[in-house]
């Protein structure tokens, strides 16, 4: 399909260790975004990219995490020394609109556990 | 200030009867209200959105109510059916802006 794409699907890892995300948007949307999603704690969202660059990293929780999008396209999250307070589930999605007056399109997620 | 207050957590409900959502925002900026519908394994989805323009907005079963004067919004869902078993998000924003404020969500179970 033409939908949001993301991997892994679930992803374990052991604390202390560096994971990488990826989600690949839906071809022609120029906005991407991503989210996290934990045990009754809603959508929180983490960065905002408009192309490659990235106006708002405010929800970025710590500098542990980082995220970048190359080529208009594909986008890596990457967290660092991971936390066992990591653990979620990391919703990547995109929008062919520049703000968020538009619907947003969602991948299934990665489910991140942090042992 | 920036929060989306959602409730209840959970709701379970006969089939045909009417589940409400509730959501209440403090941000007077915001001006547009989406609710979300997510399926366990999926991501969220665009169920219907609403601007404060208006007081109500209806597709099919789904009705958004919104009172702009109390700073609240509901989801209604008419006829209820199993398949409509999912967690609801509400979310607000404003106009330019690039961060969609998501509510704490709502697990709706319908039972047959």
């Amino acid at each position: 399909g033409a939908g949001v794409s993301q991997s892994p699907s679930n992803k374990v890892t052991e604390k202390g260790k560096d994971v990488e995300l990826r989600c690949d948007p839906i071809s022609g949307h120029t906005a991407l975004y991503w989210y996290r999603q934990s045990l009754g704690q809603g959508l929180e969202f983490l960065i905002y990219f408009q192309g490659n660059s990235a106006p708002d990293k405010s929800g970025l929780p710590s500098d542990r995490f980082s995220a970048e999008r190359t080529g208009g396209s594909v986008s890596t999250l990457t967290i660092q020394r991971t936390q066992q307070e990591d653990s979620a589930v990391y919703l990547c999605a995109s929008s062919p609109w520049d703000s968020y007056t538009g619907e947003l399109f969602f991948g299934e997620g990665s489910r991140l556990t942090v042992l | 200030q920036q929060q989306v207050k959602q409730s209840p957590q959970s709701l379970i409900v006969q089939k045909g009867g009417i589940p409400i959502i509730n959501c209440a925002y403090e941000n007077t900026a915001f001006d547009y209200f989406p609710w979300y519908q997510q399926f366990p394994g999926k991501g969220p989805a665009l169920l219907i959105a609403i601007r404060p323009d208006v007081s109500e907005k209806k597709e099919g079963r789904f009705t958004i109510s919104f009172n702009k004067s109390a700073k609240q919004f509901s989801l209604h869902i008419m006829d209820s059916q199993p398949g409509d078993s999912a967690t609801y998000f509400c979310a607000a924003s404003t106009q330019g802006a690039q961060k969609l404020v998501f509510g704490q969500g709502t697990r709706l179970t319908i039972n047959p």
